[in-house]
Formats: structure tokens, C-alpha cells, sequence
């Protein structure tokens, strides 16, 4: 039962434009949103969060947006720069579960 | 550099065979969790430990077990390995106990386990 939802498996995005990651969830109880990046041979590592008491987080050039009547979240990238490259995971938990819920990762992929 | 570290960083073995594998969380972190990336999944979480105690069992077969010693670091056994345990397997570690709500888990760079 896959949770948590990355439909798209690549994105080719041009250096200096949007890059748009999307993530569907079907667990009502989630509450909590994660996106992680991860380069090749190393761990995934915390990019930016948001709470479901929020519809949108900002953090420089990365902005996570929230649909919760959706049940949709997606990961903005401005501008996108050939560091981005990288596959990137969103997660989601709840209050009083200790675990996160991954999606199958994003493979995105900057053109310089 | 996330500051957990993990051994070894591949591992090839037989099936059947049996395997540890080492991960030390950051300096002043509490709480390991082990994760499992088989190809083309997400991270699936298997087991939690804070402060040497089980926290929180995910989907970690049975063949599968894991500890946390007095200094912190834990290990993940696996068993009677089959060639479907091929996979990434990541430590990361938090200062608390929360899990990922509200607390960044940081994570190490895995271990590549091939089962032939």
C-alpha cells in the first residue's frame, strides 16, 4: 500500500527555469510533509518541511505548497540550478508516529 | 557530510549467509532509525532506537533484527539472507525521540547489500 506518491520517476528541467516536483498522499492522518534530495552514493538529506497547518514554506530558491483537500504537495525549484540534479524524496508522518513514509523519488535532471 | 556513518559501505554475500552492518548516529543524537531502498522503491523504515531502547517497528522482517549500545551505535542483523534483501540499507539518526515530525533526521550514506 504505497501511501505516498511520486508519479513522475524523471524530470528534465532547463538551467534558470521552474523545476515543479509533485507528491500525492492518501493517509488522511498525515500531518507533516518532508522533501529530501539525494545525490549518488550518499544518504538523502533534509531539504524542507511543512506542517499541515500551513498551505505554503519558503526557504530561498525552494518552495513546498500544500493541498490538503487534494491531498497533494509539490516542491517548487527557483531557479533551477546543475547542483539540483538529484533525486529527490518526499515524506509525510504524523504526530505520535515515529516513522516517515517515503515516496519512490524524483529523478530530476537540470540542462545547462 | 551528516555526521553518521556507516560500515561496511558494500557487502556481498551468499544466500543464507548472514551479515551486521555498523552505523553510528551524530554526536549528541539519541535517536537510529534503519531504513531499506530496494530498486525503484522509496525508503521502506524498519526499526527505531532511542537511547537503547526500541522505539518504533516498521515493516522489519522477522529474519531481520537490530540493537543500540550504551555508546549509541547500533547494528542491524540480517539472516538467512535471500536475494530479494539486496538493497540500500540506511542508518539516520535525530536528537529526539519524534521521529520525523518537527525533528530533521539526518542520514548516512547506506550500505549497498548484494545477496547472490
Amino acid at each position: 500500500d504505497q501511501q505516498v506518491k511520486q508519479n513522475s520517476p524523471s524530470l528534465s528541467v532547463q538551467e534558470g527555469r521552474i523545476s515543479i516536483l509533485n507528491c500525492d498522499y492518501t493517509n488522511s492522518m498525515f500531518d507533516y510533509f518532508l522533501w529530501y534530495k539525494k545525490y549518488p552514493a550518499e544518504g538523502p538529506t533534509f531539504l524542507i518541511s511543512i506542517s499541515s497547518i500551513k498551505d505554503k514554506n519558503e526557504d530561498g530558491r525552494f518552495t513546498v505548497f500544500l493541498n490538503k483537500s487534494a491531498k497533494h504537495l509539490s516542491l517548487h525549484i527557483v531557479p533551477s540550478q546543475p547542483g539540483d540534479s538529484a533525486v529527490y524524496f518526499c515524506a509525510a508522518t504524523f504526530f505520535g508516529n515515529e516513522k516517515l513514509t517515503f515516496g519512490t523519488g524524483t529523478r530530476l535532471t537540470i540542462i545547462p | 557530510d551528516s555526521g553518521v556513518t556507516q560500515t561496511p559501505k558494500h557487502l556481498i554475500t551468499a544466500t543464507g549467509q548472514r551479515v551486521t552492518l555498523r552505523c553510528s548516529p551524530r554526536s549528541g543524537d539519541l535517536s537510529v532509525y534503519w531504513y531499506q531502498q530496494s530498486l525503484d522503491q522509496g525508503l521502506q523504515f524498519l526499526i527505531q532506537y532511542y537511547n537503547g531502547e526500541e522505539r518504533a517497528k516498521g515493516n522489519i522482517l522477522e529474519r531481520f533484527s537490530a540493537q543500540q549500545f550504551p555508546d549509541l551505535h547500533s547494528e542491524l542483523n540480517l539472516s538467512s539472507l535471500e536475494l530479494g534483501d539486496s538493497a540500500l540499507y540506511f542508518c539516520a539518526s535525530s536528537v529526539g525521540a519524534a521521529g520525523g515530525h518537527g525533528e530533521t533526521q539526518y542520514f548516512g550514506p547506506g550500505t549497498r547489500l548484494l545477496v547472490l
